[in-house]
């Protein structure tokens, strides 16, 4: 049990749906991020929310709308997708995103299929 | 160029062999994880190091901040420990940015 679950697990999607992904997480965490990892590159960091403020948006795509309404919850909100956007994403939350690195925690991920 | 660096990209072994996956950055950096994915995608925090060494069970995680390397050991290795290791560091000068490598597939054959 991380602490950190995400929904759907999987999801499937055309280009012209509007879908959101869910991160959610039980440890008092006041930092939440979003990681896209596609096949054979490295992890990338999307989205990084510090006591609900965004801190970081790494050139991210508009069809990619973060929401963090509080400091448990985070959204994904997926627009007019297109296919070399499926991937497994990510969601992780640590303390605070402070200086020293502090450990993340994962959530399982969610795999995006975009037809 | 990826700031962060792995290998072997892929590495089997046989069950009970030593294994290390090597890891080499360059940025400075404040602190250096190691990860671990198993299949399905979850991933897990194994260490963070921001100098010399630490140990967890069959896992051994050392850095060398001078050299910029860091090194995942694991003895006697088991079939359980399959999985995706990955290297990630925490850049000192660019805001608290993250580095990862593409990480090192482990199979771990009976």
């Amino acid at each position: 049990e991380t602490g950190v679950t995400q929904t759907p697990r999987h999801l499937v999607m055309g280009m012209t749906n509007k879908k959101s992904l869910k991160c959610e997480q039980h440890l008092g965490h006041n930092a939440m991020y979003w990681y896209k990892q596609s096949a054979k590159k490295p992890l990338e960091l999307m989205f990084v929310y510090n006591f609900k403020e965004q801190t970081e948006n790494n050139s991210v795509p508009s069809r990619f709308s973060p929401e963090c309404p509080n400091s448990s919850h985070l959204f994904l909100h997926l627009h007019t997708l297109q296919p070399e956007d499926s991937a497994l994403y990510l969601c992780a939350s640590s303390p605070t995103f402070g200086s020293l690195g502090e450990t993340q925690y994962f959530g399982p991920g969610t795999r995006l299929l975009v037809l | 160029k990826n700031e962060v660096e792995q290998s072997p990209q892929n590495l089997t072994a046989q069950e009970g062999e030593f294994i290390t996956i090597n890891c080499s950055y360059s940025v400075g950096i404040s602190a250096l994880h190691w990860l671990q994915q198993h299949p399905g995608g979850g991933i897990v925090s194994l260490f963070m190091l921001s100098s010399g060494k630490k140990k967890h069970g069959r896992l051994i995680a050392t850095i060398n901040i001078q050299e910029k390397h860091s090194s995942l050991h694991i003895t006697a290795s088991h079939p359980r420990d399959s999985a995706v290791y990955i290297c990630a560091v925490v850049g000192s000068n660019t805001g608290n940015q993250f580095y990862f490598g593409t990480g090192t597939s482990l199979t771990v054959i009976p």
